[in-house]
């Protein structure tokens, strides 16, 4: 069955740092993915999205990579400050064009510590 | 511009009640998800329309499930009879054309 995993529950990560999160997946081949972010009470918000013939995409702080031969993505914020801290989801939509619903990972807590 | 708009925020009931969430996309968007998070599983997808007809309810999770969007611009799902494994945090998100999704604050259930 189709399974995404996120590498940990929780990352603590101290302030100035780069934080990297995993996103692996199985059973899957996705046209593109997504990265979104979370704070507490609130729903995700969209950051990023890579298409499957993308290797790598930045806006500002934020860095995500794709590799479909390893079926991993990589997430990263470099300079993190405390105000990053909150859950990163990533997503996939397995037949593209972006009308399907997406699968998402659980999730990664990211702490930045002061 | 307004965002996802998702009512009520909290719902608190008795197993056994009708439960009905709403939703009002952003203008002009023409897809619509519902998704359900709970800690052990995550953020799952329910149900989704296109153009406001029902394309994949594969995760609705059964009968006592229901959702429904009688016009572009608003849209509600239903759990009757309501059961205490239905407390999760429900979220409405739309999306126009294939463009990254916009996500509701959501509803908190918890069913008593």
């Amino acid at each position: 069955s189709q399974k995404i995993e996120q590498n940990s529950e929780a990352l603590n990560i101290q302030e100035g740092k780069t934080a990297t999160l995993t996103c692996n997946y199985t059973n899957y081949s996705p046209a593109y993915l997504q990265w979104y972010r979370q704070d507490p009470g609130r729903g995700p918000v969209f950051l990023l999205l890579i298409r499957e013939n993308e290797k790598e995409k930045r806006k500002e702080r934020l860095k995500v990579t794709f590799d479909t031969t390893l079926k991993q993505s990589l997430f990263h914020i470099t300079a993190s400050q405390p105000a990053d801290s909150a859950t990163y989801l990533c997503a996939l939509d397995a037949r593209g064009g972006g009308a399907d619903g997406l699968t998402f990972g659980k999730g990664t807590h990211l702490i930045i510590q002061p | 511009d307004a965002g996802v708009i998702q009512s009520p925020r909290h719902e608190v009931t008795e197993m056994g009640q009708e439960v009905t969430l709403r939703c009002k996309p952003i203008s002009g968007h023409n897809s619509l998800f519902w998704y359900r998070q709970t800690m052990m599983r995550g953020l799952e997808l329910l149900i989704y329309f296109n153009n406001n007809v029902p394309i994949d309810d594969s995760g609705m999770p059964e009968d006592r499930f229901s959702a429904k969007m009688p016009n572009a611009s608003f849209s509600t799902l239903k759990i009757q009879p309501s059961e205490p494994r239905d407390s999760a945090v429900y979220f409405c998100a739309s999306s126009f054309r294939g463009e990254p999704q916009h996500f509701g604050d959501g509803t908190r259930l918890s069913i008593l």
